[in-house]
């Protein structure tokens, strides 16, 4: 079956670096999102990697792997606003997402 | 970037009654548009996915009845919960995309919270 695994939850600290890590298990492969949500709103876009590296977008980057298949999001100079869910979905044979559960990241001061 | 609108934001209605949701994007034409659902601290569930002009296709265990989906222009897709009842609650939103295919990025609205009494 296709499966996405990612953290539950984590907690970090405001100006701190975190790195959220998913795996995925999908039936043919075409890319991996990483999306934030907040509380109660629908998910924006944060990163698309289909090659094998690291993508750096400001604060934020996202690393993949294909041989592994494992991505993370690493978000430097955490923000409160950080506080949110990041979802990882991935793109498999058929151009479908799979999307794992989420991972709450919790920021403190 | 794009922006996908979602009318109503909130709605409370009573068991029984049908309830439509819109999803309009606003500055590009949406080739396809995908309908969500969401449970508390649950990760998207996609429903079905539409493409202008033809039958929406819909997901394992999701039942096309109860869920209607229109697409009837490229900027302008319809979700109706027919008969809605307590369990229809949920956090539904809606995504578009200018391509054929999801590995386009996907552009969300902001979401409609149904709640069925």
């Amino acid at each position: 079956g296709q499966n996405i695994d990612q953290p539950t939850e984590m907690t970090a600290t405001e100006g701190a670096i975190v790195q959220i890590n998913c795996t995925y298990q999908t039936s043919g492969f075409n890319g991996l999102f990483w999306y934030q949500q907040h509380a109660g709103e629908a998910p924006t876009f944060l990163s698309y990697n289909v090659l094998d590296g690291l993508e750096e977008k400001g604060r934020f980057s996202s690393f993949l792997s294909r041989s592994k298949g494992y991505s993370y999001l690493l978000l430097k100079e955490l923000q409160m606003k950080d506080s949110a869910s990041y979802l990882c979905a991935a793109l498999d044979s058929n151009y479908q997402l799979i999307w794992g559960a989420g991972t709450k990241l919790i920021i403190k001061p | 970037g794009a922006v996908v609108s979602q009318h109503p934001s909130r709605v409370i209605c009573k068991s029984g009654t049908s309830v439509k949701i819109e999803c309009r994007s606003l500055d590009f034409q949406a080739t396809t548009m995908f309908w969500y659902r969401q449970f508390p601290k649950k990760s998207l569930m996609l429903m079905a996915t539409s493409n202008e002009g033809s039958k929406a296709t819909y997901e394992q265990g999701v039942e096309k009845d109860k869920f209607l989906i229109n697409h009837a222009s490229l900027t302008l897709s319809t979700l109706t919960v027919t008969s809605a009842h307590p369990e229809d609650s949920s956090f539904y939103i809606c995504s578009a995309s200018p391509g054929q295919f999801s590995y386009n990025e996907q552009f969300f609205g902001p979401g409609t919270r149904l709640t069925v009494l």
